[in-house]
């Protein structure tokens, strides 16, 4: 049973084009939720994240919307670049306490074309 | 600064061997957690430890796999009488305690696991 779930295992967009990746949720628990990028060999990368009380966070090209009635959040990239090129991965987690588990998704692979 | 290294970056094991994964979480970090990536997947979590207290080990798959942190910095995951599905990336992350964003956690390369 995936708590989370990415349902699209790839996405390919133009440079300099907006990149949306979405994730959605099923445990009401979780109260934080992560976005990791992955590029080959290497361990995920921390990127955004956002908490429940909010909905929406942004840093630089990144942008992370959380929408708690559908369960739903989506990492949106303005604008892609070619060395966006890698599997992002959503994660959630719940629970009090500072250190607590990450439940990701499966992942998908963007491709930033030039 | 050093990241989160784990060694050996590839491990290939006949079925039946035991093998041990290193951990080297960054200098100072209080929590370290052990994740399983199976081929296509995300990680799955296996262990975590608070300094050299394993407070939390529901996600070890079965009795053959045994964690340790004895001194609370470096981690090692063992795994006895390997089997095929054991084939995975194992996955180090450690982090901070009480520091924004909360969760942050830092992962180190992982270890490819191959049981023939």
């Amino acid at each position: 049973d995936q708590q989370v779930k990415q349902n699209s295992p790839s996405l390919s967009v133009q440079e300099g084009r907006i990149s949306i990746l979405n994730c959605d949720y099923t445990n009401s628990m979780f109260d934080y939720f992560l976005w990791y990028k992955k590029y080959p060999a290497e361990g995920p990368t921390f990127l955004i994240s956002i908490s429940s009380i909010k909905d929406k966070n942004e840093d630089g090209r990144f942008t992370v919307f959380l929408n708690k009635s559908a369960k739903h959040l989506s990492l949106h990239i303005v604008p892609s670049q070619p060395g966006d090129s890698a599997v992002y991965f959503c994660a959630a987690t719940r629970g009090s306490g500072s250190a607590r588990q990450l439940t990701f998704g499966s992942g998908t692979q963007l491709t930033v074309l030039p | 600064g050093a990241g989160v290294s784990q060694s050996p970056r590839y491990k290939v094991a006949k079925r039946g061997q035991d093998v041990a994964l290193r951990c080297d979480p960054i200098s100072g970090h209080v929590s370290l957690f052990w994740y399983q990536q199976a081929l296509g997947q995300g990680p799955e979590f296996l262990t975590y430890f608070q300094n050299e207290a394993q407070l939390d080990k529901s996600g070890l798959p079965s009795d053959r796999f045994f964690a340790e942190r004895p001194e609370g910095s470096v981690s090692t995951l063992k795994i006895q009488r390997t089997q095929q599905e054991d084939s995975a990336v194992y996955l180090c992350a450690s982090s901070q305690e009480r520091v924004r964003p909360l969760n942050e956690q830092f992962f180190g390369p992982g270890t490819r696991l191959t049981v023939l």
